[in-house]
C-alpha cells in the first residue's frame, strides 16, 4: 500500500523560505509515469494546487505561485520536496503531498502538515 | 486559473440524496473529462471518491456517483449516512499539466 508522509518545520518566519519533504513508501517514485504533487489548504479556504513534478523531474507550477515555488525529486531517497520562498501570512496552510492517479486524479495523499507563517 | 465554484454547505437527512455542484469554465471542467471528487476530514488524508467524472475507485460505495454537463460537474450521494458527513472538494485538470480545485462543500447529515 502506497503511503505518503509530509515533514518539515511547522513555523516559518515571514520573508523566509518554506521547505517540506514528502517521503513515499510502498512503491518507488520511479515505478510509473506519474506526477507527484503538492496541494495546500489555507484555514477556512479551499484546496489549492501548488505544483507537480513528473517522475522524470519535469515540473509544473500554479501560475499564481510560479515565481516562488520550486519542486524537486530525490529518487535515491524516494522523496520529493517543496520550497516556497518569500512567504507571508497568506501562505499559512495545511500542506499535502499527493500522487497523480488515473484520469488526472490524485489517488494517494499524505495526511498533511500545518505550516504557520509568523514572526 | 480561478478556483472552481462549489456551494459552501449542503445538508440532508439519513437516507436522502444530495447533490454537490462544481462549476468551472470551458477551459477546465467543460474541456476535459478529468473531474475528480475528494472527501476531506481535518487531520486525515483526502480520499478520492470519483475520478474521470463518473468512475469510482475500488472500495468506494456505489452510493457515490458523478456526472457533468457543460461547465458544471456534480457529485451525488444517495442513501445518505452519518459517516458521509465531511467536506467534499472537486478538482479538474486544466491543461498544460495544471489542476484547479473547488472551494469545498461542507456536508451535514441532519
Amino acid at each position: 500500500q502506497l503511503q505518503l508522509q509530509e515533514s518539515g518545520p511547522g513555523l516559518v518566519k515571514p520573508s523566509e523560505t518554506l521547505s517540506l519533504t514528502c517521503t513515499v513508501s510502498g512503491d518507488s517514485i520511479n515505478s510509473g509515469n506519474y506526477y507527484w504533487g503538492w496541494i495546500r489548504q489555507p484555514p477556512g479556504k479551499g484546496l489549492e494546487w501548488i505544483g507537480s513534478i513528473y517522475y522524470s523531474g519535469t515540473t509544473y507550477y500554479n501560475p499564481s505561485l510560479k515565481s516562488r515555488v520550486t519542486i524537486s525529486v530525490d529518487t535515491s531517497k524516494n522523496q520529493f520536496s517543496l520550497k516556497l520562498s518569500s512567504v507571508t501570512a497568506a501562505d499559512t496552510a495545511v500542506y499535502h503531498c499527493a500522487k497523480e492517479g488515473t484520469a488526472m486524479s490524485f489517488d494517494y495523499w499524505g495526511q498533511g502538515t500545518l505550516v504557520t507563517v509568523s514572526s | 486559473q480561478s478556483a472552481l465554484t462549489q456551494p459552501a454547505s449542503v445538508s440532508g437527512s439519513p437516507g436522502q440524496s444530495i447533490t454537490i455542484s462544481c462549476t468551472g469554465t470551458s477551459s477546465d471542467v467543460g474541456r476535459y473529462n478529468f473531474v475528480s471528487w475528494y472527501q476531506y476530514r481535518p487531520g486525515k488524508a483526502p480520499k478520492l471518491m470519483i475520478y474521470g467524472v463518473t468512475k469510482r475507485p475500488s472500495g468506494v460505495s456505489n452510493r457515490f456517483s458523478g456526472s457533468k454537463s457543460a461547465n458544471t460537474a456534480s457529485l451525488t450521494i444517495s442513501g445518505l449516512q452519518a459517516e458521509d458527513e465531511a467536506d467534499y472538494f472537486c478538482c479538474s485538470y486544466a491543461g498544460t499539466s495544471t489542476w484547479v480545485f473547488g472551494g469545498g462543500t461542507k456536508l451535514t447529515v441532519l
